[in-house]
């Protein structure tokens, strides 16, 4: 079946510094990929669409230089957490659209702890 | 617009009996739901989704939905609960063309021995 794979599973980072995560689709090509933010306890909240070659589409209230999204091919999309604070820290998830017709896959997320 | 409501944040069953999470939907057309399991710290996983096919809906691990228009619901059953069935799941619908996915608030699922 359709794979995503989303890594790190985990990372930490220094305040202030940025961290990218990537999302690949394995066997499959994604022209559009979405990036979730969980926190603890709580449910997935769509932060941006992202479109292979063009710009992503940012939910209301995300800030877009902070949260940088690239998808320069039809496999790959990262999302980059720039200049990190403790408050950046949650569970971040992409997704993406199999054939357009509601079939989802989603990566195994990645926890970002910022110190 | 469209939105889901999970009715229950938090249920509590033990093994071997029976499962049933609650979701009310709200759509101005014919929606997409699904439902999905995420045990902790890590992704999604599909159990099983309607498409405007047949309204009761089996997915993986015994798991079953029923869509009903008229009550606007798509609660999750499964006969028999299993211990490894304990995690968060997640009622979700769809937003029309674009594919955005509307999710509930999430369900936890314990199961007692």
């Amino acid at each position: 079946g359709a794979v995503v794979s989303q890594h790190p599973s985990w990372v930490i980072c220094k305040s202030g510094t940025s961290v990218k995560i990537e999302c690949r689709s394995l066997d499959f090509q994604a022209t559009t990929m979405f990036w979730y933010r969980q926190f603890p306890k709580q449910s997935l909240m769509l932060m941006a669409t992202s479109n292979e070659g063009s710009k992503a589409t940012y939910e209301q209230g995300v800030e877009k230089d902070k949260f940088l999204i690239n998808h320069a091919s039809l496999t790959l999309s990262t999302l980059t957490v720039t200049s990190a604070h403790p408050e950046d820290s949650s569970f971040y998830i992409c997704s993406a659209n199999l054939d357009g017709r509601g079939g989802y896959t989603f990566g195994s997320g990645t926890r970002l702890t910022v110190v | 617009a469209q939105s889901v409501t999970q009715l229950d944040s938090h249920v509590s069953v033990s093994e071997g009996t029976p499962v049933l999470l609650r979701c009310n939907y709200s759509s101005s057309y014919s929606p997409s739901l699904f439902w999905y399991v995420q045990h902790p710290n890590k992704g999604l996983q599909l159990l099983l989704k309607y498409t405007s096919a047949a309204t009761l809906v089996k997915g993986i691990n015994g798991f079953e939905a029923e869509f009903k228009k008229s009550e606007t619901s798509f609660h999750l059953t499964k006969p028999s609960a299993h211990m490894s069935d304990a995690a968060e799941y997640f009622c979700v619908v769809t937003s029309g063309g674009g594919g955005k996915l509307i999710f509930g608030q999430g369900t936890e699922l314990s199961v007692k021995p």
